[in-house]
């Protein structure tokens, strides 16, 4: 089945650094990997739609200079979160979007996450 | 507004009763329902799709357009379906899913 991940899994950092993270999508091609947030015991907010070879989308709220994505391949994106602050700490969760026939098409594969904290 | 609810936080049941975890959506055309599933330190995945109209691991969900509902159901539960459960919408190809707010499934022995 297609399967997806994420560097790293977790990371601590400082207050003023950047922190990068990585989605791949291992065995298929992903023109659509999209970025969500989760705060403990709640539900997945959609921070943005990334599409390989153009800019993300972000949504409503998000802001775009503060959450950097880059979607390089078609099974890479990134997404660099840059002077981070504590208030940023978060479980961060990307998918990728299958739309290929023969992978349950148009459906969304997840990573396992990664949980950022940010003293 | 698009917008899905899980009315429940927490649905506890015993092993072998019926459960049945509710869905309501809102959305001006006509979406696409997911149910998700999170077990313990596991990631996101799906558990079934609307149009699929198929059974997996003994649950089902119908979608009512009256009622805008799209709730999931399974005769008997199983304490393995211990899980934190999402109903999600999708209303355009692009397969951006808007999430519910989730409900914890405890099912006791």
């Amino acid at each position: 089945g297609a399967v997806v991940s994420q560097h790293p899994s977790w990371v601590i950092c400082k207050s003023g650094t950047s922190v990068k993270i990585e989605c791949r999508s291992l065995d298929f091609q992903a023109t659509t990997m999209f970025w969500y947030r989760q705060f403990p015991k709640q539900s997945l907010m959609l921070m943005a739609t990334s599409n390989e070879g153009s800019k993300a989308t972000y949504e409503q709220g998000v802001e775009k200079d503060k959450f950097l994505i880059n979607h390089a391949s078609l099974t890479l994106s990134t997404l660099t979160v840059t002077s981070a602050h504590p208030e940023d700490s978060s479980f961060y969760i990307c998918s990728a979007f299958a739309s290929s026939p023969g992978l349950g098409a148009e459906t969304q594969y997840f990573g396992p996450g990664t949980r950022l904290l940010v003293l | 507004a698009q917008r899905v609810t899980q009315p429940e936080k927490l649905l506890s049941v015993f092993k072998g009763a019926p459960v049945e975890l509710k869905c309501n959506y809102s959305y001006s055309g006509s979406p696409e329902l997911f149910w998700y599933v999170q077990y313990s330190r596991q990631r996101l995945q799906l558990l079934l799709r609307h149009i699929s109209r198929e059974s997996i691991k003994g649950f089902t969900a119908d979608l009512n357009k009256g009622e805008t509902s799209f709730h999931l159901k399974k005769p008997f539960a199983q304490e393995e379906d211990s899980a934190m459960y999402y109903c999600a919408l999708s209303g355009s190809n692009t397969g951006k899913l808007i999430f519910g707010q989730g409900t914890t499934l405890q099912v006791k022995p």
